[in-house]
């Protein structure tokens, strides 16, 4: 039963528009919401966090954004670069135990 | 060298084989992980290590024996695998244990094909 969900597993936007990158979850205990980005032939790379105390979470060209009424996680990357195109993955977890959840992930592709 | 450095890179072996894929970090973490990456599947996680003594073991197949003998470097070792454990292994660290907010530090993972 898969609790994390990244229901797109690709997407293409031209160089300095925005990318918007979603999760959605199934479990209400989540407390701790993550972005990792990843290039081929490299492990995943922390990319920003939030609580779920908070609903959005800026940092520089990175947005994350959390609905939990919805169950949703976003990502919004503006404007986007080609050096922004990688996976993306969201990873959710409990305030409890040592359990990350992780999303499939979702292959970026900015355009120049 | 810095951050988390896995090797090898890559590794083909037979189900009969026994090989050990190793993980070294030089971040001064007190928290390792492994997990496993199958094709179009999430990652999940396997073993996590706080200060070398294993807290977790998420129903892994003892086909699968991790060791942990310092804080910095962290081992799986594989014996009599099946060809649908082929799958990329990452090794993970972080400060501690139950950091949440902060991320892990991916090594850049074993690729292992089970033949």
């Amino acid at each position: 039963d898969q609790q994390v969900k990244q229901n797109s597993p690709s997407l293409s936007v031209q160089e300095g528009r925005i990318s918007i990158l979603n999760c959605d979850y199934t479990n209400s205990m989540f407390d701790y919401f993550l972005w990792y980005k990843k290039y081929p032939a490299e492990g995943p790379t922390f990319l920003i966090s939030i609580s779920s105390i908070k609903d959005k979470n800026e940092d520089g060209r990175f947005t994350v954004f959390l609905n939990k009424s919805a169950k949703h996680l976003s990502l919004h990357i503006v404007p986007s670069q080609p050096g922004d195109s990688a996976v993306y993955f969201c990873a959710f977890s409990p305030n409890t135990g040592n359990q990350f959840y992780f999303g499939t992930g979702t292959s970026l592709t900015v355009i120049p | 060298e810095t951050g988390v450095t896995q090797t090898p890179r890559h590794l083909v072996m037979g189900m009969t084989n026994k090989k050990s894929l190793k993980c070294e970090q030089h971040l001064g973490h007190n928290a390792m992980y492994w997990y496993k990456q199958s094709a179009k599947k999430p990652l999940e996680l396997m073993f996590v290590y706080s200060l070398e003594e294993r807290v977790e073991n998420n129903s892994v197949p003892s086909r699968f024996s991790p060791e942990c003998p310092n804080s910095s470097h962290l081992f799986l070792h594989l014996h009599t695998l099946q060809p649908e454990d082929s799958a990329l292994y990452l090794c993970a660290s972080s400060q501690e244990v139950r950091v949440k907010l902060g991320g892990y530090t991916f090594g850049s993972g074993t690729r292992l094909t089970v033949v």
